[in-house]
């Protein structure tokens, strides 16, 4: 079975330049996940859905930070415009309800110069 | 103060040792707790669930001592692969459900 997949695995962007990142959680997985882990700590949860709903997104920048969740499957993170404190790594999670074991994927690495 | 506090390590111990870790959390509504193993440069993995009466997976013990709100792992004969940085991991719950919120985690190396 295919975890979850995140792409890209690298991003190099100049400040105040906008950039993506995609998540497709393992399938089935009604719960998805963003977290943002900084070097030396634990990850920070950034927003969950609900199949397409975001149920809590209180801790989502929201001034630049934007997700969506469009069909309740893959989901998409944005940036824009990008600061150098934004460098770090960006993972996706998923799982089957919100009381399932949460399922990480590999991450995006995101160094902002 | 930090919702979960974590040692960071780190700890170097030689093959075949016992090594424990602490994590304490200031939240007495936490629900749920977990230990979650993370390789370097890797995604975080579920090592364990950790529960009221305590649980063991063959080389892990993992301890919940509600009234003093800490949680221990335990880890014995340790392996060269055991190398990693664990992370303490707890979910409140009611409107929070499902959230994990996480320690900084404590870096394990084995030398052998």
């Amino acid at each position: 079975e295919a975890g979850v997949v995140q792409s890209p695995r690298y991003k190099i962007i100049e400040k105040k330049q906008p950039v993506a990142f995609w998540c497709n959680p393992i399938s089935g997985h009604n719960t998805l996940y963003w977290y943002l882990q900084n070097l030396g700590q634990g990850p920070e949860l950034l927003i969950r859905y609900e199949n397409e709903e975001a149920v809590d997104d209180s801790q989502l920048p929201k001034d630049r930070f934007s997700a969506e969740r469009l069909k309740g499957v893959d989901s998409t993170l944005k940036i824009q415009p990008a600061e150098l404190g934004d460098s770090a790594v960006y993972l996706c999670a998923s799982s089957l309800d919100p009381n399932g074991s949460q399922y990480f994927g590999p991450g995006t690495r995101l160094l902002v110069l | 103060r930090k919702e979960v506090e974590q040692d960071p390590g780190p700890f170097n111990v030689p093959e075949g040792a016992t090594v424990a870790f602490n994590c304490t959390y200031s939240n007495s509504a936490s629900q749920s707790f977990f230990w979650y193993r993370q390789d370097c440069r890797k995604e975080p993995k579920l090592l364990m669930s950790v529960y009221s009466s305590g649980n063991e997976d063959g080389r892990f013990t993992a301890q919940l001592n509600r009234a003093s709100q800490y949680i221990s792992l335990l880890i014995r004969d340790s392996k060269l692969s055991d190398s990693a940085t664990y992370l303490c991991v707890l979910s409140v719950g009611g409107t929070s459900y499902g959230k994990l919120t996480f320690g900084q985690g404590t870096i394990l190396t084995v030398h052998p």
